[in-house]
């Protein structure tokens, strides 16, 4: 049962432009919702957060979009550097126990220079 | 910026054998996690710690895990008797009340 997906497992960009990200999710039970981001060899790092009672939240070139309705979240990247290259984990709680969370399989983002 | 640290790196092991993958929480967490992932899956919850005892466990996590404390620094997971299918990135997590969590740069366990 995967509760949380990410249906693209890569994304390529072009430097400059926006990187768009999404995930679905199937438990409605979730309220927390969790991106983080990982370099090869080392662990996840959280990137930006969104709590259910709202339906946007911005963090400087990072802004999380949630769809409750829609059971969906995206995570919008503008504008997009190579250093942005990773992979990025959607990961979903509940009573914003940030701590078990449920994550998706990941997507591969590249941004070419 | 304080971070959390695991050791080995890597460790490889015959199947049956024991293994201890260890970790140090940053100081002031309170709330302690072990992740696994398998090779090309998704990063799998496997324990949380609080308080000196297990919060929450998976069903992965059965009676050939176990995890302590066993001082104020380290965070331990050890598996008793490896299997072929335990090999995997395995993560240290720790957070402070309401934060998100840290994760350690892993240990890549090899069964063979």
């Amino acid at each position: 049962d995967q509760q949380v997906k990410q249906n693209s497992p890569s994304l390529s960009v072009q430097e400059g432009r926006i990187s768009i990200l999404n995930c679905d999710y199937t438990n409605s039970m979730f309220d927390y919702f969790l991106w983080y981001k990982k370099y090869p060899a080392e662990g996840p790092t959280f990137l930006i957060s969104i709590s259910s009672i709202k339906d946007k939240n911005e963090d400087g070139r990072f802004t999380v979009f949630l769809n409750k309705s829609a059971k969906h979240l995206s995570l919008h990247i503008v504008p997009s550097q190579p250093g942005d290259s990773a992979v990025y984990f959607c990961a979903a709680t509940y009573n914003t126990n940030a701590g078990k969370s449920t994550f998706g399989d990941g997507t591969t983002l590249t941004v070419k220079p | 910026e304080p971070e959390v640290t695991q050791t080995p790196s890597h460790q490889v092991t015959q199947m049956g054998q024991e293994v201890i993958l260890r970790c140090v929480p940053i100081s002031n967490h309170l709330y302690f996690y072990w992740y696994r992932q398998i090779l090309g899956q998704k990063v799998e919850f496997l324990v949380s710690f609080y308080n000196n005892e297990i919060s929450e466990k998976s069903e992965i996590f059965d009676d050939q895990f176990s995890v302590e404390r066993p001082d104020g620094s380290n965070f331990t997971l050890k598996i008793r008797s490896t299997k072929l299918e335990d090999s995997a990135m395995y993560f240290c997590a720790s957070r402070q009340f309401s934060s998100p969590l840290h994760f350690g740069n892993g240990t890549r366990l090899t069964v063979t």
